[in-house]
């Protein structure tokens, strides 16, 4: 069975401080794996992905993410938090059969 | 450019009426989807297709329906809206490689049934 667990609905970070974001997965076979932002009032926009190539994987704004097989977790950060980032984050995977798999969703708050 | 639209971006209306949500993409893709979210919860999805004259039904109920003549255009309808309807609604699209590619969403209908 596939499915994704994000731990923390909630995340409360300062401006500056680091943004740790974190993902677990379970697959019986190799996944593919997304981030996703969502503004207020917006569609889903991606993030970054992982699909089998390196496992530290660069995304726009700033974000990066670590794949790690023996952890089975995808964690979502960013070195310096900005204002701008305050968003609703969604973790994903997809299977072989390219269904895709959303979390429920973290929210950021970042604080002036 | 590339992109995937959905109209209107917000729409508020009256118990027993019936509304069509657009959603067109002009990427060519196969596979088309569509979400719903209640605010700040996690997305579920009603519908999905897989190209012209496919439509299955997706993980949640829904009493709405879907349609998918064209590639390019998939619209919702719901028939008879009730307040439980109010939800905001999210089209995507992926090509077939969806697990290469990751999906492509449009910017949501947020719908307010009175």
């Amino acid at each position: 069975a596939q499915s994704v667990t994000q731990l923390g609905s909630h995340v409360s970070v300062s401006e500056g401080a680091l943004v740790l974001l974190r993902c677990n997965y379970s697959s019986s076979v190799p996944p593919y794996l997304f981030w996703y932002v969502q503004y207020p009032n917006q569609g889903l926009q991606l993030l970054l992905k992982y699909t089998s190539a390196a496992t530290l994987v660069k995304g726009i704004n700033g974000f990066e993410a670590e794949f790690k097989k023996s952890e089975t977790s995808f964690h979502l950060t960013k070195p310096s938090a900005h204002m701008s980032d305050a968003a609703e984050y969604f973790c994903a995977l997809a299977n072989t059969g390219n269904q895709f798999y959303f979390g429920t969703g973290t929210s950021l708050t970042v604080i002036p | 450019e590339a992109d995937i639209y959905q109209t209107p971006r917000y729409l508020v209306i009256g118990t027993g009426k019936k509304i069509t949500l657009e959603c067109s993409q002009t990427m060519g893709h196969d596979k088309m989807y569509w979400y719903q979210q209640d605010p700040g919860m996690e997305l579920h999805l009603i519908h999905y297709s897989y190209g012209v004259n496919s439509t299955e039904k997706g993980d949640l109920s829904s009493e709405s329906t879907v349609s998918r003549i064209r590639t390019e255009h998939f619209p919702l309808t719901l028939e008879s809206a009730r307040p439980s309807h109010t939800s905001q609604y999210l089209c995507a699209s992926s090509e077939i490689g969806a697990g290469n590619y990751g999906y492509t969403f449009g910017s949501g209908t947020r719908l307010t049934v009175v």
